[in-house]
This record gives structure tokens, sequence and C-alpha cells, in this order.
């Protein structure tokens, strides 16, 4: 159980253009899921949390108009990347809270790797 | 600010021999203590971790963690290492509030396995 999907699993955009990348809780429901972004050989990074029916909480530095996010439903959040541009060239990763008895895992997507040129 | 620190970058191991990967961690409470493994080009997945009680954790492939509170350390050991091992390693930490909860992630560790 606890298995969370990524779409797509890689694109190719060019410059300019939006890209958007779904999370999926498949046999859970999830009301917070996390976005992460890692650059090669690097460690994941938060982006933001995502809050089903609210408003996306960014961590600092991240340009909440440049990376939408909407959680619209208790098993999918999407990433919706802006005007892309080659520095947002990487790897999303997000992820999902699911636990029992008052203490959560976080369950990881296979990640999007993202090159836009 | 809670903090992890993987201070290997890179360790080789030839396959059969033991392996030990370090994590030390900064958390003004007791914190949660995660290792997750990641495959080139893959997402992450949970190795164990450890919330409270017993101190010595087990976890899936052959894996096993010790929490040492005196230590701030949380280091990850396998008895004998396959080539199926070789993949990056992050530790992270999580605030223990036992509700969904973002990590935070050491810069992680990159395991070869020489044949």
């Amino acid at each position: 159980g606890a298995v969370v999907s990524q779409h797509p699993s890689w694109v190719i955009c060019k410059s300019g253009t939006s890209v958007k990348i779904e999370c999926r809780s498949l046999d859970f429901q999830a009301t917070t899921m996390f976005w992460y972004r890692q650059f090669p050989k690097q460690s994941l990074m938060l982006m933001a949390t995502s809050n089903e029916g609210s408003k996306a909480t960014y961590e600092q530095g991240v340009e909440k108009d440049k990376f939408l996010i909407n959680h619209a439903s208790l098993t999918l959040s999407t990433l919706t990347v802006t005007s892309a541009h080659p520095e947002d060239s990487s790897f999303y990763i997000c992820s999902a809270p699911h636990g029992y008895g008052g203490t959560d895992t976080q369950y990881f997507g296979p990640g999007t790797r993202l090159t836009v040129l | 600010a809670q903090s992890v620190t993987q201070p290997d970058i890179h360790i080789t191991v030839s396959e059969g021999a033991s392996l030990e990967l370090r994590c030390n961690y900064s958390y003004g409470a007791t914190p949660y203590l995660f290792w997750y493994v990641q495959s080139p080009g893959q997402g992450l997945q949970l190795l164990l971790k450890y919330f409270s009680g017993d101190t010595l954790v087990q976890g899936i492939k052959g894996f096993e963690a010790e929490f040492k509170r005196s230590q701030s350390s949380f280091n990850l050991r396998k008895p004998s290492v396959h080539w199926s091992d070789a993949a990056e390693y992050f530790c992270a930490v999580g605030p223990d509030t036992g509700t969904a909860s973002k990590l935070t992630f050491g810069t992680g560790t990159r395991l070869q396995v020489t044949l």
C-alpha cells in the first residue's frame, strides 16, 4: 500500500511554455502533499506544501507565481511550472503522508524530470 | 531549525562487505528519523524509520539503523552488501508532531559496490 504516482515521468518543453506535473496518491487519501526539487547529485529541497481545498504554502525563496500548485481532490495535486526557462530544468518529486496511530510516513512519487530547452 | 548531516558524499564497498552510512541530526526534541534510498532517475523508497521505542530499527532489504541520542546519530548498516544496493541514500528528519510534516534531508551518500 501507500503508493504515490507522478505523471509525466519526463517532459521536454520549449522555453516560455508551461508544464503541468501531476501527483496522485493511488490507494490512500492525502489532505497534504509536498513538492520537492532535486538538482543533479544534490539533495531534495522542499518547494511547497500542497493543501487540499486551500492555498499552498511555499518555502522561502520559491516563487508562488512561477510554481502554481493546485490540490483539487484528496488524491491529486498538480504543480504547474509557468513560463519555464532552462534554469527550471530539474527533477521534481512529490510526496504524501500516510500512516496509522498518529504517526505519518512520507511516501514519494517516482519523480518527473523536466528539461527546458 | 532541524538539520541533517551526512558526512560521506561517496562510499565504495566490495560486494559482501559490511556497510555503515553515517547520519547526524540537529533537532531540539525527539526527532522522527528516516532513511530513504534513491536509484538513478527514480523517486525515494523508504528503508526504515524511527519514531520511538527500540533504538535499533530493522528495515527492508536487510538494512538496520541505530538511534543514538547521546551522539545525535542515526547510522544505517547492512552486514553484507549486494551489488543491487548501489544507489543514493538519504537520511531525513521530521518533527515529532506525529502528523504530516515536512522532512529535512541530508545531502545524501552515494554508494558504489564493486564486484
